[in-house]
């Protein structure tokens, strides 16, 4: 596609649940990360994805947080057990190469209540 | 780790006015830096990339600058217009992942 594509936009999910946010990247591009922001704050960094795997998951802050990446293209971020402290805007950003820039996803705004 | 300091937190200026971001950085070995804007509610939006060889960057009435030994980035605004409001962001990117900086809240006031 032309962009990287988020969905959902918005995602409301009671304490307890548990919720997928998929990321589509550009076609081709081989790098893929998310991102967490939270209000007032830069994103941070969870997790990198060269092809399929997971080359950098250092970012995830606990167990409950898992991301895949099955066929090297469209990435799912899964949070198991979702707390209020997991409120934020979940960013996705995709990179052809180390040099060629990040193009960032619109996001997917998590509200947990 | 790479951390990514931006100075100010917030900025309100008249339109028509000239004006610079400040962004600094601890560790010199940087592959790229990327200047991005946000508009509230919205994502990312790409505004210049300099890659490590490379001292500046120019796009419109935007100028990013680079200096490497300093730990330094600026992004210059020629002639500021009440659409520019949004925040900045400055990435750093070391071969690892993105850092990014808090960003810096820009107004500009018709």
């Amino acid at each position: 596609g032309a962009g990287v594509s988020q969905t959902p936009s918005n995602k409301v999910t009671e304490k307890g649940k548990y919720v997928e946010l998929r990321c589509d990247p550009i076609s081709g591009h081989t790098a893929l990360y998310w991102y967490r922001q939270s209000l007032g704050q830069g994103p941070e960094f969870l997790i990198y994805f060269q092809g399929t795997g997971a080359a950098d998951d250092s970012g995830l802050p606990n167990d409950r947080f898992f991301a895949v990446r099955p066929e090297g293209s469209v990435s799912t971020l899964k949070i198991q057990r979702t707390e209020r402290g997991d409120s934020a805007v979940y960013l996705c950003a995709s990179s052809s190469d180390r040099d060629g820039g990040y193009t960032f996803g619109s996001g997917t705004r998590l509200t947990v209540v | 780790k790479q951390e990514v300091t931006q100075i100010p937190a917030a900025l309100s200026v008249p339109e028509g006015e000239n004006l610079v971001l400040n962004c600094s950085f601890t560790d010199s070995a940087i592959y790229n830096l990327q200047w991005f804007r946000q508009d509230p509610g919205k994502g990312l939006t790409s505004l210049l990339l300099i890659q490590s060889s490379q001292r500046e960057q120019t796009s419109g009435r935007l100028n990013a600058s680079l200096d490497k030994s300093s730990g330094r980035s600026t992004l210059y605004i020629a002639a500021s217009q009440p659409g520019d409001s949004a925040t900045y962001l400055c990435a750093i990117y070391s071969g690892y992942a993105l850092n990014f900086g808090k960003g810096t809240s820009l107004l500009v006031t018709p």
